[in-house]
């Protein structure tokens, strides 16, 4: 039984420019989760899917940030034009399609902006 | 209000106490409740979880929830150093069907041998 798989597990990037992270979950898990934290936090929820559907957003996002799951497998989060404020460890993590389900997470994408 | 508090810590323990994590959380209806270890530079590592009143045990963790107290905790017993980490406590609020989960800052334990 594979985990919750990351790609890539670091990032560092120049502020201004566009950054794609993928996810690829644990195979039977329909849902999907990407979360962010910072040095010091929690994990914050950014958005997850169930199957191909985008089922919630957090308010937190802005318009630079943009997630896929096109067929239901694995997933992408985008960010565009990155600002300092985005270096952040983001996460990704699988479940089955219940709230009472507990949710796995892979070991996540570091991101630094110069 | 924060949703989901933790005292951050740390809190520290001699090697072979037990450990008393403490949570509180602020939406009543909440319905499952979860607890991470997570060590440094490492990512949440599922530890627990609990959907209803009373007490769970797995091991050396018990996880304890009252929902009229709004209150959950995770007790390890017999403490090690390898123990040592941020624990995190995560709450799926609302309906019972939402992937949402809001996460407390964590709790750092240290184990001291």
């Amino acid at each position: 039984d594979t985990g919750v798989s990351q790609d890539p597990r670091h990032k560092i990037t120049k502020r201004g420019q566009n950054v794609t992270f993928r996810c690829d979950p644990i195979s039977e898990h329909n849902r999907l989760y990407w979360y962010r934290q910072t040095l010091g936090q929690g994990p914050e929820f950014l958005t997850y899917f169930q199957n191909e559907a985008q089922l919630e957003k957090s308010r937190l996002l802005s318009d630079r940030f943009s997630a896929e799951r096109p067929k239901g497998s694995f997933s992408t989060l985008e960010i565009q034009r990155t600002e300092q404020g985005d270096s952040a460890m983001y996460l990704c993590a699988s479940s089955l399609a219940s709230g009472y389900q507990p949710q796995h997470f892979g070991d996540g994408t570091r991101l630094s902006i110069l | 209000q924060k949703e989901v508090e933790q005292n951050s810590g740390p809190l520290s323990v001699p090697e072979g106490a037990i450990a008393s994590l403490n949570c509180t959380y602020s939406d009543r209806g909440s319905q499952s409740f979860f607890w991470y270890r997570q060590y440094s530079g490492k990512s949440p590592e599922l530890i627990m979880f609990i959907y209803s009143n009373g007490d769970k045990e797995d091991g050396r963790f018990t996880a304890q929830l009252n929902k009229a107290s709004q209150y959950v905790s995770l007790l390890i017993r017999d403490s090690q150093p390898s123990d040592s980490a941020t624990y995190l406590c995560a709450v799926n609020t609302g309906s019972s069907n939402t992937g949402k989960l809001i996460f407390g800052q964590g709790t750092t334990l240290q184990v001291k041998p």
